[in-house]
């Protein structure tokens, strides 16, 4: 079965420009995570969705940052305007909840803003 | 709200020692525990985990964890590394009913020198 599968898995773009990334979960999974991992502050989870339903985005930075998951096989996680302090790793992530909650994560998108 | 602490940053040992990485959490609730590995420029995978049952864990490649609920610890020890063990490790809690949302610890780098 193909895995959590992110695009694209390197950006490298100019700060104030618009940034998509995007996540296909695993089939079957009713549950989806977005991840920012940098040196200084780890493994952040940012925003939850279950059933296609945002549950928990307090971890969101701020306004610049949206995700949506219009169905239950498609995310995206938006950054508009891009700041070099958004450089990070990018991980998405599915589970189902019949599966023992154990998460499944992508290979991540790696962002670079300069 | 739940929390992790991985008490080690580094850990560095050399081939064939033993090794712990430690990890305690803190949470009102019960809980799932995870442990995560992840090798340099790739995305998480999981090792091993604690749902119910039995509280001593282990992974297919030697490593193990043990769930102490009154210690609130779950380490991961392995009695004999390699140097294919270099790599990051995560220790991760999901409280039940929060929709498998996991909090990261802020990892643990082990290093296995010959």
């Amino acid at each position: 079965d193909a895995g959590v599968i992110q695009s694209p898995r390197h950006e490298v773009t100019e700060m104030g420009q618009e940034v998509t990334l995007r996540c296909k979960p695993i089939s079957g999974h009713n549950s989806l995570f977005w991840y920012r991992q940098t040196m200084m502050r780890g493994l952040e989870l940012l925003i939850y969705f279950n059933n296609n339903v945002p549950i928990d985005d307090s971890g969101m930075p701020e306004d610049r940052f949206s995700a949506k998951m219009p169905n239950a096989s498609f995310s995206t996680l938006k950054i508009q305007p891009s700041e070099p302090r958004d450089s990070a790793v990018y991980f998405c992530a599915s589970s189902h909840r019949d599966l023992g909650n154990t998460i499944y994560f992508g290979e991540g998108s790696w962002l670079t803003v300069v | 709200a739940q929390s992790v602490t991985q008490l080690d940053s580094q850990v560095p040992v050399f081939e064939e020692a033993p090794v712990e990485l430690r990890c305690n959490y803190s949470s009102s609730v019960s809980v799932y525990l995870f442990w995560y590995v992840q090798y340099p420029n790739q995305g998480l995978q999981l090792l091993l985990k604690y749902l119910s049952g039995s509280t001593l864990v282990k992974s297919i490649n030697g490593f193990e964890a043990e769930f102490n609920k009154s210690q609130t610890s779950f380490h991961l020890r392995k009695p004999s590394v390699h140097i294919s063990d270099t790599a990051e490790y995560f220790c991760a809690v999901s409280e039940f009913n929060q929709g498998g949302k996991l909090i990261f610890g802020q990892g643990t780098e082990l290093s296995v020198k010959p």
